[in-house]
Protein backbone atom coordinates (compact mmCIF):
# COMPACT_ATOMS: atom_id res chain seq x y z
CA UNK A 1 0.00 0.00 0.00
CA UNK A 2 2.35 2.30 -1.14
CA UNK A 3 1.29 5.97 -0.75
CA UNK A 4 3.18 7.31 -4.01
CA UNK A 5 4.45 5.19 -6.86
CA UNK A 6 6.82 5.52 -9.68
CA UNK A 7 7.26 3.40 -12.37
CA UNK A 8 9.81 2.50 -13.40
CA UNK A 9 12.63 2.54 -10.82
CA UNK A 10 15.44 2.89 -13.60
CA UNK A 11 15.67 3.56 -17.01
CA UNK A 12 18.17 3.51 -19.19
CA UNK A 13 18.28 4.76 -22.41
CA UNK A 14 20.34 6.13 -25.69
CA UNK A 15 20.42 10.20 -26.55
CA UNK A 16 17.07 11.32 -28.88
CA UNK A 17 15.04 9.05 -27.61
CA UNK A 18 11.28 9.85 -25.82
CA UNK A 19 10.19 7.97 -22.64
CA UNK A 20 8.09 8.58 -19.89
CA UNK A 21 7.64 7.88 -16.02
CA UNK A 22 4.55 7.05 -14.53
CA UNK A 23 3.48 8.45 -11.00
CA UNK A 24 0.57 7.31 -9.03
CA UNK A 25 -0.60 8.60 -5.40
CA UNK A 26 -3.58 6.69 -3.36
CA UNK A 27 -3.71 9.46 -0.69
CA UNK A 28 -6.39 10.96 -2.24
CA UNK A 29 -4.52 14.46 -2.31
CA UNK A 30 -5.51 17.27 -4.84
CA UNK A 31 -1.69 18.29 -5.72
CA UNK A 32 0.84 16.39 -7.57
CA UNK A 33 4.62 17.69 -8.22
CA UNK A 34 7.57 16.41 -10.57
CA UNK A 35 11.14 17.71 -8.80
CA UNK A 36 15.03 16.65 -10.86
CA UNK A 37 17.29 15.46 -8.37
CA UNK A 38 20.49 16.15 -10.30
CA UNK A 39 24.28 14.44 -9.45
CA UNK A 40 25.12 16.86 -6.61
CA UNK A 41 21.84 16.11 -5.24
CA UNK A 42 20.30 19.30 -5.49
CA UNK A 43 16.54 19.21 -5.91
CA UNK A 44 14.68 21.44 -8.36
CA UNK A 45 10.81 21.66 -8.60
CA UNK A 46 9.83 21.33 -12.53
CA UNK A 47 5.94 20.97 -12.17
CA UNK A 48 2.95 21.09 -10.08
CA UNK A 49 -0.42 20.61 -10.99
CA UNK A 50 -3.44 21.12 -8.38
CA UNK A 51 -7.13 19.23 -9.24
CA UNK A 52 -5.24 18.24 -12.64
CA UNK A 53 -4.31 21.97 -13.45
CA UNK A 54 -1.06 23.20 -14.04
CA UNK A 55 -0.08 25.27 -11.43
CA UNK A 56 4.08 25.81 -11.36
CA UNK A 57 5.67 25.42 -14.68
CA UNK A 58 9.62 25.98 -13.36
CA UNK A 59 12.13 26.82 -16.63
CA UNK A 60 11.87 23.38 -17.87
CA UNK A 61 12.82 22.81 -21.50
CA UNK A 62 9.25 22.03 -23.44
CA UNK A 63 10.94 18.50 -24.15
CA UNK A 64 9.17 17.88 -21.14
CA UNK A 65 5.55 17.38 -20.54
CA UNK A 66 3.48 16.87 -17.77
CA UNK A 67 0.19 15.03 -17.91
CA UNK A 68 -2.18 14.49 -15.27
CA UNK A 69 -5.72 12.49 -16.49
CA UNK A 70 -6.61 12.42 -12.87
CA UNK A 71 -5.79 13.71 -9.41
CA UNK A 72 -4.21 10.36 -8.59
CA UNK A 73 -1.56 10.03 -11.42
CA UNK A 74 0.74 12.94 -12.74
CA UNK A 75 2.98 11.41 -15.78
CA UNK A 76 6.30 12.69 -17.66
CA UNK A 77 7.34 12.31 -20.81
CA UNK A 78 10.51 13.47 -22.16
CA UNK A 79 11.19 13.75 -25.89
CA UNK A 80 14.56 13.49 -27.35
CA UNK A 81 16.41 12.98 -24.36
CA UNK A 82 19.78 14.64 -23.99
CA UNK A 83 22.97 13.66 -21.58
CA UNK A 84 21.91 16.39 -19.29
CA UNK A 85 18.58 14.96 -18.60
CA UNK A 86 20.37 12.12 -16.27
CA UNK A 87 19.28 12.57 -13.01
CA UNK A 88 16.39 11.36 -10.22
CA UNK A 89 13.13 12.43 -10.94
CA UNK A 90 11.32 12.46 -8.10
CA UNK A 91 6.90 12.43 -7.79
CA UNK A 92 5.39 13.98 -4.63
CA UNK A 93 1.88 14.81 -3.64
CA UNK A 94 0.21 17.51 -0.96
CA UNK A 95 -3.58 17.59 0.27
CA UNK A 96 -3.67 20.83 -1.61
CA UNK A 97 -1.50 23.25 -2.81
CA UNK A 98 -0.51 25.25 0.73
CA UNK A 99 2.89 24.91 2.19
CA UNK A 100 0.99 23.81 5.51
CA UNK A 101 0.58 20.68 3.79
CA UNK A 102 3.59 17.70 3.88
CA UNK A 103 4.68 16.58 0.48
CA UNK A 104 4.98 12.71 0.22
CA UNK A 105 7.80 11.78 -2.07
CA UNK A 106 8.14 8.49 -4.96
CA UNK A 107 10.45 6.35 -4.20
CA UNK A 108 11.97 8.39 -7.46
CA UNK A 109 13.17 7.21 -11.07
CA UNK A 110 16.99 7.04 -12.18
CA UNK A 111 17.31 8.35 -15.11
CA UNK A 112 20.65 7.45 -17.08
CA UNK A 113 21.12 8.99 -20.72
CA UNK A 114 23.74 7.52 -22.60
CA UNK B 1 14.11 34.81 -4.46
CA UNK B 2 14.64 32.43 -1.28
CA UNK B 3 17.54 30.40 -1.16
CA UNK B 4 19.13 27.90 1.45
CA UNK B 5 22.61 26.90 2.11
CA UNK B 6 23.21 23.84 4.31
CA UNK B 7 27.06 24.47 4.81
CA UNK B 8 27.91 21.00 5.96
CA UNK B 9 28.18 18.94 2.76
CA UNK B 10 29.77 16.04 5.24
CA UNK B 11 29.22 15.22 8.60
CA UNK B 12 30.34 12.16 10.19
CA UNK B 13 29.27 11.27 13.76
CA UNK B 14 29.66 8.89 16.36
CA UNK B 15 26.61 6.88 17.19
CA UNK B 16 25.40 7.90 20.79
CA UNK B 17 26.98 11.22 20.32
CA UNK B 18 24.60 14.55 19.39
CA UNK B 19 24.54 15.84 16.22
CA UNK B 20 23.64 18.88 14.91
CA UNK B 21 22.85 20.08 11.39
CA UNK B 22 23.14 23.53 10.27
CA UNK B 23 21.04 25.28 7.79
CA UNK B 24 20.68 29.17 6.43
CA UNK B 25 18.04 30.78 4.63
CA UNK B 26 17.97 34.04 2.39
CA UNK B 27 13.97 35.56 2.48
CA UNK B 28 12.80 39.01 3.28
CA UNK B 29 9.67 37.94 5.45
CA UNK B 30 9.04 34.56 7.71
CA UNK B 31 9.36 31.59 5.57
CA UNK B 32 7.99 28.36 5.94
CA UNK B 33 10.60 25.76 6.88
CA UNK B 34 11.26 22.42 6.39
CA UNK B 35 13.63 19.74 7.28
CA UNK B 36 13.53 16.39 5.22
CA UNK B 37 15.72 13.05 5.45
CA UNK B 38 16.45 10.85 2.36
CA UNK B 39 17.50 7.52 3.12
CA UNK B 40 19.71 5.72 0.62
CA UNK B 41 17.86 5.10 -2.56
CA UNK B 42 14.56 6.32 -1.08
CA UNK B 43 12.26 9.67 -1.10
CA UNK B 44 12.54 12.35 0.77
CA UNK B 45 10.92 12.22 4.27
CA UNK B 46 9.52 14.92 6.06
CA UNK B 47 11.24 15.23 9.69
CA UNK B 48 9.35 18.40 10.92
CA UNK B 49 8.54 21.92 9.86
CA UNK B 50 7.90 25.35 10.80
CA UNK B 51 5.34 28.25 9.82
CA UNK B 52 5.02 30.63 13.09
CA UNK B 53 5.08 30.08 17.12
CA UNK B 54 7.36 28.25 19.28
CA UNK B 55 10.59 28.61 17.75
CA UNK B 56 11.52 25.05 19.19
CA UNK B 57 9.77 22.61 16.65
CA UNK B 58 9.89 19.04 17.19
CA UNK B 59 9.68 16.45 14.48
CA UNK B 60 9.17 12.91 14.31
CA UNK B 61 12.67 10.22 14.95
CA UNK B 62 13.71 12.32 17.79
CA UNK B 63 15.03 15.27 15.66
CA UNK B 64 13.72 18.81 16.46
CA UNK B 65 14.88 22.09 15.14
CA UNK B 66 15.65 25.51 16.20
CA UNK B 67 14.25 28.74 14.03
CA UNK B 68 16.72 31.53 15.00
CA UNK B 69 15.06 34.94 12.64
CA UNK B 70 18.10 37.19 13.98
CA UNK B 71 20.70 34.40 12.47
CA UNK B 72 18.51 33.74 9.44
CA UNK B 73 18.94 29.97 10.30
CA UNK B 74 16.61 26.79 11.27
CA UNK B 75 19.19 24.27 12.66
CA UNK B 76 18.42 20.44 13.03
CA UNK B 77 19.28 18.40 16.26
CA UNK B 78 19.30 15.26 17.63
CA UNK B 79 20.59 14.34 21.09
CA UNK B 80 21.86 10.75 20.21
CA UNK B 81 22.22 9.47 17.07
CA UNK B 82 21.63 5.82 15.86
CA UNK B 83 23.19 3.68 13.29
CA UNK B 84 19.91 4.28 11.10
CA UNK B 85 20.40 7.92 11.01
CA UNK B 86 22.61 7.60 8.59
CA UNK B 87 20.95 9.50 5.63
CA UNK B 88 20.70 12.89 3.39
CA UNK B 89 19.18 15.69 4.98
CA UNK B 90 17.79 18.87 3.64
CA UNK B 91 16.56 21.68 4.29
CA UNK B 92 13.91 23.52 2.30
CA UNK B 93 12.52 27.13 2.52
CA UNK B 94 9.10 28.03 1.29
CA UNK B 95 6.84 31.08 0.65
CA UNK B 96 3.42 31.74 -0.61
CA UNK B 97 5.30 35.34 -2.08
CA UNK B 98 6.89 33.05 -4.18
CA UNK B 99 3.86 30.50 -5.21
CA UNK B 100 4.22 28.20 -2.50
CA UNK B 101 7.11 26.85 -4.50
CA UNK B 102 9.98 24.53 -1.80
CA UNK B 103 13.29 25.37 -2.62
CA UNK B 104 16.00 23.18 -1.40
CA UNK B 105 19.59 23.14 0.19
CA UNK B 106 22.34 20.99 -1.20
CA UNK B 107 21.87 18.52 1.22
CA UNK B 108 24.02 17.24 4.48
CA UNK B 109 24.93 13.81 4.02
CA UNK B 110 25.39 12.18 7.63
CA UNK B 111 27.89 9.19 8.29
CA UNK B 112 27.23 7.20 11.66
CA UNK B 113 30.10 5.31 13.19
CA UNK B 114 30.29 2.50 15.40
Amino acid sequence: DTAVSQTPKYLVTQMGNDKSIKCEQNLGHDTMYWYKQDSKKFLKIMFSYNNKELIINETVPNRFSPKSPDKAHLNLHINSLELGDSAVYFCASSQDFSLEETQYFGPGTRLLVL
Amino acid sequence: AQSVTQPDIHITVSEGASLELRCNYSYGATPYLFWYVQSPGQGLQLLLKYFSGDTLVQGIKGFEAEFKRSQSSFNLRKPSVHWSDAAEYFCAVGAKAAGNKLTFGGGTRVLVKP
